[in-house]
């Protein structure tokens, strides 16, 4: 079982919706991480949250915002979305200090979005 | 900057045979490295970590990794697979303040 929880499990959006994808942590983790993974690629870094603030942006289209609402919440929200962002989206979460600079990540079982 | 190189994208063994998924790390300070596995439609889970403490580090599901400085590798081994092994692995790095590379992933199959 995961500590780290995403819903939806699957989400089908046109390009015209806004829609958001959620994740909870109850570890007491302070670093949140939204990465996005496509078929047979490795997971892609798209944002991190340190206490709550963003520290990374990895040059993210604006079509997607990210939202740390508390230190166990992470939100990502959609809008005009293209079909080329059909991904499985994944939250991750990490200790802030020495856990940060080691790595190690916990994560969620993925989000996956497809856009029509 | 980290970088790594997991050789062969895809790796078959039969159920009881050993395995080994190779990975080649470059990294300009003492590297932190993680094999992660990921099972079909589902998040990554790690596997083991090296954070300098020994060099042989044992994970769950009978894996082990030995971190080898001369040779920049670290690669992964279990002495005989299981049909439940079959996932796609990450090999990871990370050093520093740097953010964490993942490789491109070996894909394990496990045949009966």
């Amino acid at each position: 079982d995961t500590e780290v929880t995403q819903t939806p499990k699957h989400l089908v959006m046109g390009m015209t919706n806004k829609k958001s994808l959620k994740c909870e942590q109850h570890m007491g983790h302070r670093a949140m991480y939204w990465y996005k993974q496509k078929a047979k690629k490795p997971p892609e870094l798209m944002f991190v949250y340190s206490y709550e603030k963003l520290s990374i942006n990895e040059s993210v289209p604006s079509r997607f915002s990210p939202e740390c609402p508390n230190s166990s919440l992470l939100n990502l929200h959609l809008h005009a979305l293209q079909p080329e962002d059909s991904a499985l989206y994944l939250c991750a979460s990490s200790q802030v200090g020495l856990a940060l600079i080691t790595g190690e990540l916990f994560f969620g079982e993925g989000s996956r979005l497809t856009v029509l | 900057a980290q970088s790594v190189t997991q050789l062969g994208s895809h790796v078959s063994v039969s159920e009881g045979a050993l395995v080994l998924l190779r990975c080649n790390y470059s990294s300009s300070v003492p590297p932190y490295l993680f094999w992660y596995v990921q099972y079909p439609n589902q998040g990554l889970q790690l596997l083991l970590k090296y954070t300098s403490a020994a060099t042989l580090v044992k994970g769950i599901n009978g894996f082990e990794a030995e971190f080898k400085k001369s040779e920049t590798s670290f690669h992964l081994t279990k002495p005989s697979a299981h049909m439940s092994d079959a996932a796609e692995y990450f090999c990871a790095v990370k050093g520093g303040s740097e953010k964490l590379v993942f490789g491109k992933g070996t894909k394990l199959t496990v045949n009966p």
